[in-house]
């Protein structure tokens, strides 16, 4: 158990659907993040909110929606989906302005478009 | 942040310790090397990190050569249980957000 909690942990939807993953850490952490891991892939970062503000979006396309609404819980809303976009998504906090900075990942989401 | 090099696989057996290597030659001198693990179809889990000297903790030590040009991740006694995909990062520690950069890491195998 990490302290950081992803729901669900296996999804499947169409190209023309709309869902959303969600995010929540127990840990008093003040950055969230979200990550791609697509098969034989490295991990790739998403998006960073620090402060629950968006400090990076790595050239993510629009189908990919993502939220925070307070400093625990983040969101990642999906829609219009391609098949490429199946990976296993991660949700990852740390507590920032730190001598550590160190990460702490939840167990993922298997995202399965059909 | 600096490009790290690993072995793409290893293999330990059980009971004997795990030396995984890594090369950072274009380090910089605020950058800091962590070590994250993952086993197959979790999320990743911090293993340990250091700037310059060597560090030790619960889980792994850490050796960092005096250039800190490479570093080595030594698990005493290995189980089969950390058979996983180990990563090393280099990053700037301190007082930016996290950002990982990931590569491919090294499979390590442990195997009875």
């Amino acid at each position: 158990e990490t302290g950081v909690t992803q729901t669900p942990r296996h999804l499947v939807m169409g190209m023309t659907n709309k869902k959303s993953l969600k995010c929540e850490q127990h840990l008093g952490h003040n950055a969230m993040y979200w990550y791609k891991q697509s098969a034989k892939k490295p991990l790739e970062l998403m998006f960073v909110y620090s402060l629950e503000e968006r400090v990076e979006n790595n050239s993510v396309p629009s189908r990919f929606s993502p939220e925070c609404p307070n400093s625990s819980h983040l969101f990642l809303h999906l829609h219009t989906l391609q098949p490429e976009d199946s990976a296993l998504y991660l949700c990852a906090s740390s507590q920032e302005i730190s001598t550590k900075n160190i990460q702490y990942f939840g167990a993922g989401t298997r995202l399965s478009v059909l | 942040d600096a490009k790290t090099t690993q072995p793409p696989s290893m293999d330990c057996a059980e009971g004997r310790a795990a030396n995984l290597p890594c090369n950072h030659s274009t380090i910089s001198g605020n950058e800091y090397v962590y070590w994250y693990r993952q086993i197959h179809s979790q999320g990743p889990q911090y293993i340990i990190h250091g700037l310059k000297n060597n560090e030790t903790n619960e889980m792994a030590s850490l050796i960092i050569t005096e250039d800190r040009k490479s570093s080595t991740l030594i698990l005493p006694h290995a189980t089969l249980r950390v058979t996983a995909v180990y990563y090393c990062i280099v990053r700037t520690g301190g007082t930016s957000y996290g950002k990982l950069t990931f590569g491919q890491g090294t499979i390590l195998t442990v195997h009875p």
